[in-house]
């Protein structure tokens, strides 16, 4: 059972364009968001993550929005670059036990010079 | 090491083999999860360990699924009589965190084992 839906599935930007991908969680026992970048080949690598009590975090050109009463968190990423073509996964931590990660599906991240 | 290691990188099976894969976790990480990554998916939970304790495994998809972590640190997850279903990438992540003093602590992943059953 998903618990944790993302979308787009892909997207396509243009250098210098903002990109956004949203998330939304069906389970309120979550204490953690947050967002990974993965390129091929590679694991999972934080990026950005925000707490439940707070509406948004930025860090340089990424930003999180999470809006708590609709369940819903997104991801902007501010000045797209070719480098931020990745996949990226968002994902809620459960408050149980060590606190594993249910991620979302993915979106693969083209930015096009 | 400065991060999360797994061996081996590429693993082929032929259907039926039994498989071990090694995840050596950042030092002095209590916690440990492996997850399984399905081409074009996220990764899913498939057990967690807090030193050596298995403390929920509830992901494994069968049981012919087994992880064990004996000293507390390295970790093997083994797949006995692999099937083709069994194929993805194998990730393990490991953090500083323990039950009750999580707060903002991060898993750093490991770069995976790619199994593939033929």
């Amino acid at each position: 059972q998903q618990q944790v839906k993302q979308s787009p599935q892909s997207l396509i930007v243009q250098k210098g364009g903002i990109s956004i991908i949203n998330c939304a969680y069906e389970n309120t026992a979550f204490d953690y968001f947050p967002w990974y970048q993965q390129f091929p080949g590679k694991g999972p690598a934080l990026l950005i993550a925000i707490r439940p009590d707070v509406s948004e975090k930025k860090e340089g050109r990424f930003t999180i929005s999470f809006n708590k009463s609709a369940k819903q968190f997104s991801l902007h990423i501010m000045d797209s670059q070719p480098g931020d073509s990745a996949t990226y996964f968002c994902a809620a931590r459960t408050v149980f036990q060590g606190g594993k990660l249910i991620f979302g599906q993915g979106t693969e991240l083209s930015v096009k010079p | 090491g400065a991060g999360v290691s797994q061996s081996p990188r590429y693993k082929v099976a032929k259907r039926g083999q039994d498989v071990a894969l090694r995840c050596d976790p950042i030092s002095g990480h209590v916690s440990l999860f492996w997850y399984q990554q399905a081409l074009g998916q996220g990764p899913e939970f498939l057990t967690y360990f807090q030193n050596e304790a298995q403390l929920d495994k509830s992901g494994l998809p069968s049981d012919r699924f087994f992880a064990e972590r004996p000293e507390g640190s390295v970790s093997t997850l083994k797949i006995q009589r692999t099937q083709q279903e069994d194929s993805a990438v194998y990730l393990c992540a490991s953090s500083l965190a323990r039950v009750g003093l999580r707060k903002d602590t991060e898993a750093f992943f490991g770069q995976g084992t790619r199994l593939t059953v033929v």
